[in-house]
């Protein structure tokens, strides 16, 4: 397709277990970040990839949070023995060369993630 | 740092009438900014953006915005709300972190657009 994809669009966990949540980026972006969007509330930052290389996690709240985007391409975001208030939707976005700060991100519709 | 202040989380208006959302912003560099709408469900699309130039900035969907330096404010207006304008609006500000390549968005809290038959 021609816009970020992401997968699941909903996701249904109880405390404690382990969720995964997919971005497929615009085909050929360079950039891609992560930002977690409580209810009500804007999105905040959590992480940025340039290509493969994760160059910023400060937004990841714990250690319970894991990026990756091995072959600079798809990301995964791996949330750990899940908590109550990790329950929000998780947007990913995707621009392209990080030299141009002028090109907007493009945004996918998220994942909504509930914990019980 | 960089922050965003949204004034007024509710904004309703009737159709027909002047949309105006505020927004202020903070950064310690010439910031990037941006709005973006929000549909139930559904990720975020860019309105319009800010980087240099003109500071009267044209969007999509007949949204305009003003950079005011001296304000450090980018307000948005559209002089007809029509239906279809209801939705979430976000404001954002971007700033490369020095010598960085990161352009991670700060964003408001967000206004809640509704509109009135």
């Amino acid at each position: 397709g021609a816009g970020v994809s992401q997968s699941p669009r909903y996701k249904v966990a109880k405390r404690g277990q382990d969720v995964a949540l997919r971005c497929d980026p615009i085909s050929g972006h360079v950039s891609l970040f992560w930002y977690q969007q409580a209810l009500g509330q804007g999105p905040e930052f959590l992480t940025y990839f340039q290509n493969e290389a994760q160059l910023d996690k400060s937004g990841l709240p714990s250690d319970r949070f894991f990026a990756e985007r091995p072959e600079g391409s798809v990301s995964t975001l791996k949330i750990q023995r899940t908590q109550q208030e990790d329950s929000a939707v998780y947007l990913c976005a995707s621009s392209g060369h990080p030299g141009q700060g002028t090109q907007p991100q493009h945004f996918g519709d998220g994942t909504r993630l509930s914990i019980l | 740092a960089q922050s965003v202040t949204q004034l007024g989380s509710h904004v309703s208006v009737s159709e027909g009438a002047l949309v105006l959302l505020r927004c202020n912003y903070s950064s310690s560099v010439p910031p990037y900014l941006f709005w973006y709408v929000q549909y139930p469900n559904q990720g975020l699309q860019l309105l319009l953006k800010y980087t240099t130039g003109a500071t009267l900035v044209k969007g999509i969907n007949g949204f305009e915005a003003e950079f005011k330096k001296s304000e450090t404010s980018f307000h948005l207006t559209k002089p007809s709300a029509h239906m279809s304008d209801a939705a979430e609006y976000f404001c954002a500000v971007s700033e490369r972190e020095s010598g960085g390549s990161n352009y991670k968005l700060t964003f408001g809290k967000g206004t809640l657009l509704t509109v009135n038959p």
